[in-house]
Formats: structure tokens, sequence, C-alpha cells
């Protein structure tokens, strides 16, 4: 079945560009829409943005002037770039496989989701 | 603030059943079809258990069912067991802002 995995640094600096990695396998990257979602340390679930195969996103607009989403279909994977950071960000962040029909219509509902990785923005 | 507003913990012995609301607005849970409900184990990534207000994927327990009335969805467990100890949380789409909104989530106690 398809699974999900996150890479990428584990520490960041103050003001600088957070960058991961979701690596999909078991199946293909086309098709779906793929989310990221974070979880700051004790809180809530904060839906980050998402894009289509075809490289459309959409963004949370609180976070909108600071983040990037792209893919890359021949890799499988998708990443999410998020500049500018502060201690704010530290988060566990997830990528998902959001619900889509086979015409491309988004369900929202995330039925797959990776393990998470724990991203800590600190000097 | 979470824009969906969720009870901060609801409790139940086993084999009871318990429900947990998610009270939204006309923008967004009471307007649209696309209620999801999400359950977390500490340390591990969220599972979907409803989608579309009432849907089950496939794996998760008839146990486990979703509905909505208004601006509120609630989703409802039967026969309570301890694995169901867990945050819930809810999400649903937006057309006010940021096109999917989650609750502030749920701590569920099996006593």
């Amino acid at each position: 079945q398809v699974q999900l995995q996150e890479s990428g640094p584990g520490l960041v600096k103050p003001s600088e560009t957070l960058s991961l990695t979701c690596t999909v396998s078991g199946g293909s990257i086309s098709s779906y829409y793929w989310s990221w979602i974070r979880q700051p340390p004790g809180k809530g679930l904060e839906w980050i943005g998402y894009i289509y195969y075809s490289g459309s996103t959409n963004y949370n607009p609180s976070l909108k002037s600071r983040v990037t989403i792209s893919v890359d279909t021949s890799k499988n994977q998708f990443s999410l770039k998020l500049s500018s950071v502060t201690a704010a960000d530290t988060a566990v962040y997830y990528c998902a496989r959001v619900i889509t029909t086979i015409f491309g219509v988004v369900k929202y509902g995330m039925d797959v989701w990776g393990q998470g990785t724990t991203v800590t923005v600190s000097s | 603030q979470s824009a969906l507003t969720q009870p901060a913990s609801v409790s139940g012995s086993p084999g009871q059943s318990i429900t947990i609301s998610c009270t939204g607005t006309s923008s967004d849970v009471g307007g649209y079809n696309y209620v999801s409900w999400y359950q977390q184990h500490p340390g591990k990534a969220p599972k979907l258990m409803i989608y579309e207000v009432s849907n089950r994927p496939s794996g998760v327990p008839d146990r486990f069912s979703g509905s909505k009335s208004g601006n509120t969805a609630s989703l409802t467990i039967s026969g309570l067991q301890a694995e169901d100890e867990a945050d819930y949380y809810c999400s649903s789409y937006t057309s006010s802002s940021t096109d999917v909104v989650f609750g502030g989530g749920t701590k569920l106690t099996v006593l």
C-alpha cells in the first residue's frame, strides 16, 4: 500500500528556510492531491497547504507569504519550503495524501500520512 | 483559537458510547459535507477515521460513526475500548479562509 516518508533537517536556524521532502512509495503520485500539515509541541494540527500532481497549489493564508510546495513526479516526491522561520515554526511536520476522485476532485480528507518529522528552529 | 470548536476532553467506560462534537459555521461544517475525523495516539501520526461526514475508510471499525446537524458535526464511538483512548481532531473544508480548518482536538479517556 502507499506509504509516505518525510525527510529533511531536524534543526533550522531562525530567519533561514525550512526544507522538507515527502517520498511516496507503493503507488504513484499522479492523480492525487498531496498536503503538508504541522503540529507544534503539545498543540493541535495546522494545515499548511496542498498541491495537485499537476503542480497547482493552495496555501493557508496565514503562511502563504512564506510557503512554497512543489512536486517532482519523476521522483514521486513533493516538497515544502518555509522561509524566514522563527521559533513559532517549531513543530512536527506531516505529509499526507488527500482523498481525490478519479475526476481530480479534492475531497479534503487525508487518508495516508507519513510518520512525521520534528523540526526545531533554534540558533 | 481554532476555527472549529471541540470539547477539550471526554471520557467513558469500556463498552459505553461517547460523542465528540465539532462546531463550526455555515462557511465550513454547515455548508459542506467535507467533515473528517482523525484519531491520534501519543507520538503517532493522525489516522483518518471518518471522511465526508459519515464515510469510514476501509479497516476502520463500524463502532466509529459520523454525523452532522446544522453547523455541528459529531463523532460517535460505541462499545468503547481501551485502545480508543487518544486525541481526536475534526477538520472541514472552509470557504472563508484557509480551505482546510481543524478543530482544537479532544482527548478521549477510557476509564
